[in-house]
């Protein structure tokens, strides 16, 4: 059984195309997050939503957009595709709690061309 | 700024040796650390987590060491084998949010 689940696994697209990844945990957690890993492997937050509400936004630019349909649910909408987007982007869940481990997706590789 | 370190090379060790890895990070006062470790084409995966308040942490042939003073984790694997071989990252974390800052990671080979 999956726990943390994402779609798709690999996206190649033309520059100012809009895409969407979505992310899906089945652990019944509370907190869903979504990370940007770059080609030096650096893994950095982006957004963080407990319970459907926006609770990390990490100064992101606004052609990024998490949307959560329900506290399972964490979906990231990126529009205008720049070059510099490309990355793998990682989805995660955790209970919502001051000290608490993260559940990790097998990540969306993103190529923009 | 925050900033974390670690092994900036790649870490080759001979199987059955303990492979160390180094966490330094300033500008920072975490309540926790957390050790993950990422395969090739994979997502990270969570191995081991500490308090501020703890010295030291061991589960299996694992040990993480932390100094709130020096501002250092280690991370120690015994006996290492081949299929220890991945990237390992440590990830500070403090506050509310549960907010993890991750370094740069440490990849380690283990020859047989």
């Amino acid at each position: 059984d999956t726990a943390v689940s994402q779609t798709p696994k690999y996206l190649v697209t033309q520059m100012g195309n809009d895409k969407s990844i979505k992310c899906e945990q089945n652990l019944g957690h509370d907190t869903m997050y979504w990370y940007k890993q770059d080609s030096k492997k650096f893994l950095k937050i982006m957004f963080s939503y407990n319970n459907k509400e926006l609770i990390i936004n990490e100064t992101v630019p606004n052609r990024f957009s998490p949307k959560s349909p329900d506290k399972a649910h964490l979906n990231l909408h990126i529009n205008s595709l720049e070059l510099g987007d490309s990355a793998v982007y990682f989805c995660a869940s955790s209970p919502f709690s001051s000290v608490t481990t993260q559940y990790f997706g097998p990540g969306t590789r993103l190529t923009v061309l | 700024s925050q900033k974390i370190e670690q092994n900036s090379e790649a870490l080759n060790i001979q199987e059955g040796k303990t492979a160390t890895l180094t966490c330094n990070y300033t500008n920072y006062s975490p309540a926790y650390l957390q050790w993950y470790r990422q395969d090739p084409g994979r997502g990270p995966v969570f191995l081991l987590l500490i308090r501020e308040n703890e010295k030291e942490k061991r589960k299996e042939r694992l040990k993480v060491t932390f100094d709130t003073t020096l501002k250092q984790s280690l991370f120690h694997i015994t006996a290492s084998q081949p299929a220890d071989s991945a990237t390992y990252l440590c990830a500070l974390a403090g506050g509310a949010t549960n907010k993890l800052i991750f370094g740069t990671g440490t990849l380690l080979a283990v020859q047989p």
